[in-house]
């Protein structure tokens, strides 16, 4: 069965400070990793997709890893902002046909002054 | 807009009621996918569409949920006699392609009392 799991499932810092967010799956065949950002009564935007090949990708204060051997992720949050409160979801793309993506649970982050 | 856009924003309505939520995904978008999200959850797969067909419907929770896509762009989510348990967040977002970046909307937040 394809899943997602995603840990910790909360996390609180305090501004400034670096966190590392966790995405373990195992979804097969694997296509491509999603890492979204969900603010409070928002949709999800994306942050970054990485696809087999990819081992390393920033945008901006983030970096999200790629291990496709051990089928993990992470997403590095360096120099924390208030803004970067919110929930983060890991998807994972498969090849099949239908829906093809499975989602995680989250981490939702708080960010405090 | 250039975006995802979904109606109403906000719902209120009394147990027994049928509801239809609205998506209007980005123009040359052909794929288009509904998720719903009860409070601090993740979010949930309901149905996605291809064209006008839907490939995928497996994430319907009962046969009280209809989808339906029209001209290969908007969609409308249909709930017969609504339910306590159904009031959640409905997402909808939109793919250049099968698999392809998504894009969310803001959601569509049912209250049923």
């Amino acid at each position: 069965k394809n899943q997602v799991e995603q840990s910790p499932q909360s996390l609180i810092i305090l501004e400034g400070k670096n966190c590392t967010l966790q995405c373990n799956y195992t979804v097969s065949p694997f296509s491509n990793l999603r890492w979204y950002k969900q603010d409070t009564g928002r949709g999800p935007v994306s942050l970054t997709i990485m696809t087999f090949s990819e081992n390393t990708k920033s945008n901006g204060r983030y970096t999200a890893t790629l291990d496709a051997d051990t089928k993990q992720s992470s997403l590095h949050i360096t120099a924390s902002q208030l803004s970067d409160s919110a929930s983060y979801i890991c998807v994972v793309l498969n090849n099949n046909a239908g829906n093809m993506l499975t989602f995680g649970g989250g981490t939702r982050l708080m960010v405090k002054p | 807009g250039a975006g995802v856009s979904q109606s109403p924003s906000n719902k209120v309505t009394e147990k027994g009621k049928d509801v239809e939520l609205r998506c209007d995904p980005i123009s040359g978008h052909t794929a288009l996918y509904w998720y719903r999200q009860s409070l601090g959850q993740g979010l949930e797969f309901l149905i996605y569409f291809q064209g006008n067909s839907a490939p995928d419907k497996s994430g319907l929770p009962s046969d009280r949920f209809s989808a339906e896509r029209t001209g290969g762009s908007v969609s409308t989510l249909t709930i017969q006699r609504t339910q306590q348990e159904d009031s959640a967040v409905y997402l909808c977002a939109s793919s250049p392609q099968p698999g392809g970046e998504l894009f969310f909307g803001e959601g569509s937040r049912l209250t049923v009392l």
